[in-house]
């Protein structure tokens, strides 16, 4: 069956380091895989996508990679802050592309 | 431009009874899904509707049902409510012609069964 793992309920940095979280999927072949952000008691917002042909995105301290083979994206904050706080999703698209499946998510902690 | 709207924010119900879920889309966009949030756990797909049939579902019971309305609104009904049914029911719009299938998520409406 389909299945969306995040590497880790949770992940403590301290702050001005880089904070790398994992997604890995099996039994999908998706055609690209986006990134949530979700606040306690909000609903998530978007942050990147990346389409299964592209290796790596990038927007401002946030990057994003996807390897097809490995079946993995990680997604990397740079320069963290404890704004940066937060459970971070990541989804993939079932079918007709409207349709995604989210991962369990991360919360990240930033320690000042 | 007002985003996704959800009401009501939050509801309380007992067990058996029937609850509604209202949402109204982010100006331009046609297509509505729905997803219920336990805590602690991801969003999971409930259905989703576009040109007021429901296009997809995922795999909830018939008790969970849905519609969409010709301005786009969307409602989710749920009947003979479970405790299992406590969660955080999201609705996330979004555009068909869109290249990114970006959602855009109201800030939820948490339901509580008794």
């Amino acid at each position: 069956s389909q299945k969306i793992e995040q590497n880790s309920e949770a992940l403590n940095i301290q702050e001005g380091k880089t904070a790398t979280l994992t997604c890995n999927y099996t039994n999908y072949s998706p055609a690209y895989l986006q990134w949530y952000r979700q606040d306690p008691g909000r609903g998530p917002v978007f942050l990147l996508l990346i389409r299964e042909n592209e290796k790596e995105k990038r927007k401002e301290r946030l990057k994003v990679t996807f390897d097809t083979t490995l079946k993995q994206s990680l997604f990397h904050i740079t320069a963290s802050q404890p704004a940066d706080s937060a459970t971070y999703l990541c989804a993939l698209d079932g079918n007709y592309g409207q349709n995604f499946v989210f991962g369990p998510g991360t919360r990240l902690s930033v320690l000042p | 431009d007002a985003g996704v709207t959800q009401s009501p924010t939050h509801l309380i119900k007992t067990r058996g009874q029937q609850v509604t879920l209202r949402c109204s889309p982010k100006s331009g966009h046609d297509t509505v899904s729905w997803y219920q949030q336990a805590l602690g756990q991801g969003p999971q797909f409930i259905f989703q509707y576009y040109e007021e049939e429901e296009r997809q579902r995922g795999n909830f019971p018939d008790r969970f049902s849905g519609h969409q309305f010709p301005n786009y609104s969307s409602e989710l009904n749920v009947n003979a409510l479970l405790l299992g049914d406590s969660a955080l029911y999201l609705c996330a719009s979004s555009w068909t012609g869109g290249r990114t299938g970006e959602l855009f998520f109201g800030e939820g409406s948490r339901l509580t069964v008794l």
